[in-house]
């Protein structure tokens, strides 16, 4: 079974810093999805960026990027200028590619890391 | 484009009724996967319809079931509800044709056993 560990519950960051968020998965799929997901107070999950494992350039959208290192199963991200809007609960999330062996396109999430954003 | 809804926005239940969650999906979407959120954690994957049969489940006990609608929407429904079920539910919907099957959540329902 997959399993996705974020191992920071907590962290914080000023206000136009840079900050980055860990997470490592367990898996034995070649070929798979990684995301990261931001859940503010107001509870809906949005989706800041996501990385297509067969592609071994790392994702970016705007001040958010990532560091996948498939070898290590790392996936990191990195928030640069921090706003005050950043801050959420923000969780590392893995599914299987469709049609790799079956079953469900289901989530499989990590505990999250909230980020607090200091003024 | 109208987005993911779900209702109710909250639920209060006592142990052993019965609870049904409902979810209207994205304008364009053929799936819908609910997941258990508990306090302080990630979501969990319950199951996944796909044109309304099940199309796969995570780790929940038969008394999680669910349907989906011609109109793919979908509910979610709990039997002989636990105190541990007291949770926040979310939907999420995706389309298959999209090669990555990005899921779209909705805000959730609050489910409280008493």
């Amino acid at each position: 079974a997959q399993t996705v560990t974020q191992s920071q519950p907590e962290m914080s960051v000023q206000e136009a810093e840079t900050v980055t968020l860990s997470c490592t998965y367990d898996t034995s799929e070649s070929d798979y999805y990684l995301f990261w997901y931001k859940q503010p107070p107001s509870r809906q999950m949005i989706l800041v960026i996501r990385q297509e494992a067969y592609k071994q350039q790392n994702a970016t959208e705007n001040r958010f990027s990532v560091n996948f290192q498939k070898a290590a199963k790392s996936f990191s991200l990195k928030i640069s200028d921090s706003q005050l809007g950043d801050a959420a609960m923000y969780f590392c999330a893995y599914k299987k590619a469709s049609g790799s062996g079956g079953g469900a396109d289901g989530l499989t999430f990590g505990k999250g890391t909230h980020l607090i954003i200091q003024p | 484009e109208t987005g993911v809804t779900q209702s109710p926005t909250h639920l209060i239940k006592t142990r052993g009724q019965q609870v049904t969650l409902r979810c209207s999906s994205q304008s364009g979407h053929n799936t819908v996967s609910w997941y258990q959120q508990a306090l302080g954690q990630g979501p969990q994957f319950i199951f996944q319809y796909y044109r309304e049969e099940e199309n796969g489940r995570g780790n929940f006990p038969p008394r999680f079931s669910g349907l989906q609608f011609p109109n793919y929407s979908s509910e979610l429904n709990v039997n002989a509800l636990e105190l541990d079920d007291s949770a926040l539910y979310l939907c999420a919907s995706s389309s298959r044709r999209e090669f990555h099957n990005e899921q779209f959540f909705g805000p959730g329902t609050r489910l409280t056993v008493l």
